[in-house]
């Protein structure tokens, strides 16, 4: 079955280091997202691409970084962590870009950054 | 830009009827309203969407008022399986499809 899945589940780093999370989706869908999640603020989009090529600044993105090489993969850097990076962050696919948009989730990753 | 605003929470016990309600009261004409659901430790998932009226699926009902500045959510006898957390989309006007989520309502349901 096709699947989107996140890696790692749980990381720990330092402040100042540069940390890369990965999504990857077996859906063959163009666009994928990601949002970061914290007690108080819900669900917030940090970026996003609609293909290949393609990336675009979320509502919290600075500090973030994407690349989009290839269909399936969309990683997200945080250059230099920061102590307010410290979320759950979750990754998302779609198939269609429009109104009637319906996202697919992974599991998550909770970052802690000391 | 289109926000939508919820109940923080809500108490059940099982076997109720829930409905939860949310305001979107600058939803453009072109944009449907999505519902998503989130258990702890998992990312949210589509549960359903609509335009207008009504849609029922084999987990909820969407209730759409004419003006469509509101939209409820109705979960048919909820289960203890059913505390979560849901959310209300819509589109950010744009037409773009970026979906933004707000604070979501947190449904806690008792035995």
């Amino acid at each position: 079955d096709a699947e989107i899945t996140q890696s790692p589940r749980h990381k720990i780093t330092e402040t100042g280091r540069q940390v890369t999370l990965a999504c990857h989706q077996t859906w063959n869908h163009n666009n994928m997202f990601w949002y970061r999640q914290d007690l108080g603020h819900g669900l917030r989009l940090i970026h996003y691409s609609y293909g290949v090529q393609d990336t675009n600044k979320g509502e919290v993105s600075d500090g973030y970084s994407v690349s989009r090489s290839n269909t399936e993969d969309l990683p997200l850097t945080l250059e230099s962590a920061a102590s307010s990076q410290t979320s759950v962050y979750f990754c998302a696919s779609s198939e269609s870009r429009g109104v009637r948009e319906k996202l697919f989730f992974g599991s998550g990753t909770q970052l802690s950054v000391l | 830009l289109a926000k939508t605003t919820q109940p923080i929470s809500m108490d059940s016990y099982e076997g109720q009827e829930v409905n939860i309600t949310c305001s979107h009261n600058n939803i453009a004409t072109n944009d449907y309203i999505t519902w998503y659901q989130q258990f702890p430790s998992q990312g949210p998932r589509f549960i359903i969407q609509g335009y207008k009226t009504k849609v029922t699926n084999e987990v909820a009902s969407l209730f759409i008022p004419a003006d469509r500045k509101s939209s409820t959510l109705s979960l048919p006898r909820v289960s203890l399986s059913d505390t979560a957390v849901y959310y209300c989309l819509v589109g950010d006007g744009s037409n773009t499809g970026k979906l933004i989520f707000g604070q979501g309502t947190t449904l806690q349901v008792k035995p």
